[in-house]
Formats: C-alpha cells, structure tokens, sequence
C-alpha cells in the first residue's frame, strides 16, 4: 500500500548545484501538492497542481519550479540551490480538486541540505 | 487570508497525564479542521478531522470539537502514552473547498515522559 512515495530521502547538494525531487502518488487523486517544513514555521505551501496539466504558485514559491508528469507525478525542481532551500520536502495528494473535508496524504519526506 | 494559530511548545507531560493543545483559527464561513501528527523521522498522518461545527473528530483516543462560537478546534486526550510523543498539527480547508491544499499551524512538539 505505497500511497504517496517521493525520492530521494536525503540529499546533500552544493550552492548552485540543481536536483530533482520525484513524488508519485498510486491513490488517483487528481491534486497534488509541495510543501516545505521548517523549524518554528511549520509547513509551508510552494505549488500546488489542482489537477493533471496544471500547476499553481502557494506561498513560497520562489526557486523552485514543478512538472505535473501526468496524473501519478509531480516533480519539484531547484535549479541553482541555495542554503537557504536547506528544508524537509514533503509531497501530497488528495482526491479531489475541491478538498473541502477531504483527507490530504503525505509521502514520507525528503531532507535536503544546501552547503 | 486564513490562519491557524496553535501553541508551539514543547509540550512536556508524564505518562498518563491529560492532554489539551489549543487550535484556533481565523478564516470566513465554516472550514474543514484537521489534526494531523507527525512521528519522529516521518511524514504527517492524518490524526482526526471535522467538517462542520460541533462536529467531533476521534481516533486513537484523540478527540477535538470544532467550535465556531470560539473558532477553535482543541486536541484532547485523557491519557497520554510515550508513544503519543510526536509533532501535532492543526490545519483548515477553507469552506467551499481550496484547490491550494492545507492551511497549518507551526506545530506543537509534544513530549511524553515515562
């Protein structure tokens, strides 16, 4: 029962360096979602895809950018690294495009250091 | 914009002791309320949730009532165990549904001493 399953787990990259992080989902759900979590901030919205073929900025958005591959992936891509984007990674899906009272799902993260 | 404005922590309790993190939320019409926990090395689960007020969400001896005379949405356990210690989330889904996911609070780290 994978649910929502990103890689890599843990990843060190160099300031300036790029990577990808790979999230698929096995639910069907048509949203997907990127959030980063930060000590004292909580979690923190940076795209959000609604739906297959679209995608859409959340709070934080800025040095990233995502793929909706097709309904199953959602990429998130940082092209020039920074210490600052030193974060926990956490993808999510839900069923609905209108999640009102529906459950969100979190894969297991993925801890990124920026040196 | 929509809030969720929790107590931060640490929470530090022994085991057995009762429970109450407070949750409330600033936000327009009735959102959905969430409680979702977070164990050490992993990623949020869902705890409970509630979809319209006096609602009462439970699960694992958790409970929490969305009250919107005081938007608040308290977490509740009437006997902590070691293994509740984790990182406590409360979250809302704006009424209407949002495509844009999940609003949270900063998170309340609890700690359950033998």
């Amino acid at each position: 029962n994978a649910g929502v399953t990103q890689t890599p787990k843990f990843q060190v990259l160099k300031t300036g360096q790029s990577m990808t992080l790979q999230c698929a989902q096995d639910m069907n759900h048509n949203s997907m979602y990127w959030y980063r979590q930060d000590p004292g901030m909580g979690l923190r919205l940076i795209y959000y895809s609604a739906s297959e073929g679209t995608t859409d900025k959340g709070e934080v958005p800025n040095g990233y950018n995502v793929s909706r591959l097709n309904k199953r992936e959602f990429s998130l891509r940082l092209e020039s690294a920074a210490p600052s984007q030193t974060s926990v990674y956490f993808c999510a899906s839900s069923i609905a495009r209108d999640n009102s009272g529906n459950t969100i799902y979190f894969g297991e993260g993925s801890w990124l250091t920026v040196v | 914009g929509d809030s969720v404005t929790q107590m931060e922590g640490p929470v530090t309790l022994s085991e057995e002791a009762f429970l109450t993190i407070n949750c409330t939320y600033t936000a327009t019409g009735y959102p959905s309320l969430f409680w979702y926990v977070q164990y050490p090395g992993e990623g949020l689960q869902l705890l409970l949730k509630a979809t319209k007020a006096d609602d009462k969400g439970s699960n694992k001896g958790f409970e929490a009532t969305y009250r919107k005379e005081t938007t608040s949405f308290h977490l509740e356990k009437g006997s902590v165990q070691v293994s509740d210690s984790a990182v406590y989330f409360c979250a809302l889904v704006p009424s209407g549904g949002g495509a844009d996911g999940l609003t949270f609070g900063k998170g309340t780290h609890l700690i359950i001493q033998p």
